[in-house]
């Protein structure tokens, strides 16, 4: 089966860029990266997705290896909002597959 | 525009009940999907519907299942609850047929199994 593997936790400095770490040494060839965030008791919140070229918008940007197996999330300038658990997720037509999230906090 | 509803926010079934639970994706989304998540597993993909099709289901037994209506409004349900199935269900929408591609979630379903 596929796995995501993400590191359980990460610190950030305010204003500092955030990269976040997500590893699927097993996806296909047809299969999206997606980047989604949850902050407590709210549902989680898309922020970027990806097939194999570095992809940018106004939350983040996704930079995705050649080969595939890994990516990083990276928010530029990390804010006090962007405390949250962030999860990596592989997608293919028949196969979702979550990695089990890193909470990233933010410190002032 | 109005998010994703989901009804009811909170329930609590008893052992071999049923429980249905509901979704109302955003206006003009036509696909759903629905998820699990629980402190042990985290997040699982249950089904994906799109113009009142699955296209897709994750590893779940034949207890849990789901139907997507002609308004795009969905409802999952799960028979012979068991203690297990305690989580929060998530459900998502999408303008897309890859239900992943910007997909707005609800807030969930809460449901506790005694």
């Amino acid at each position: 089966d596929a796995k995501t593997t993400q590191p359980p936790s990460m610190d950030c400095a305010e204003g500092r860029a955030a990269n976040l770490p997500c590893n699927h040494s097993t996806i296909s060839g047809n299969e999206y990266v997606y980047w989604y965030r949850q902050i407590h008791s709210q549902g989680p919140q898309y922020i970027i997705h990806g097939l194999k070229n570095n992809e940018t918008n106004e939350m983040a940007s996704l930079i995705i290896t050649e080969d595939r197996k890994s990516s990083t999330l990276i928010l530029p300038h990390a804010t006090l909002r962007d405390t949250a658990v962030y999860y990596c997720i592989v997608r293919g037509y028949q196969k979702v597959t979550f990695g089990t999230g890193t909470k990233l906090q933010v410190i002032p | 525009k109005a998010g994703v509803t989901q009804t009811p926010r909170y329930l609590i079934k008893t052992r071999g009940q049923q429980v249905t639970l509901s979704c109302s994706p955003i206006s003009g989304h036509r696909s759903v999907s629905w998820y699990q998540q629980t402190p042990g597993q985290g997040l699982q993909f249950l089904f994906e519907y799109f113009s009142e099709t699955q296209r897709n289901k994750g590893n779940f037994p034949g207890r849990f299942s789901g139907r997507q209506f002609s308004n795009s409004r969905s409802e999952m349900n799960v028979s012979t609850l068991e203690l297990g199935d305690s989580a929060l269900y998530l459900c998502a929408s999408s303008t897309e047929q890859s239900s992943m591609a910007e997909a707005f979630f609800g807030q969930g379903t809460r449901l506790t199994v005694v």
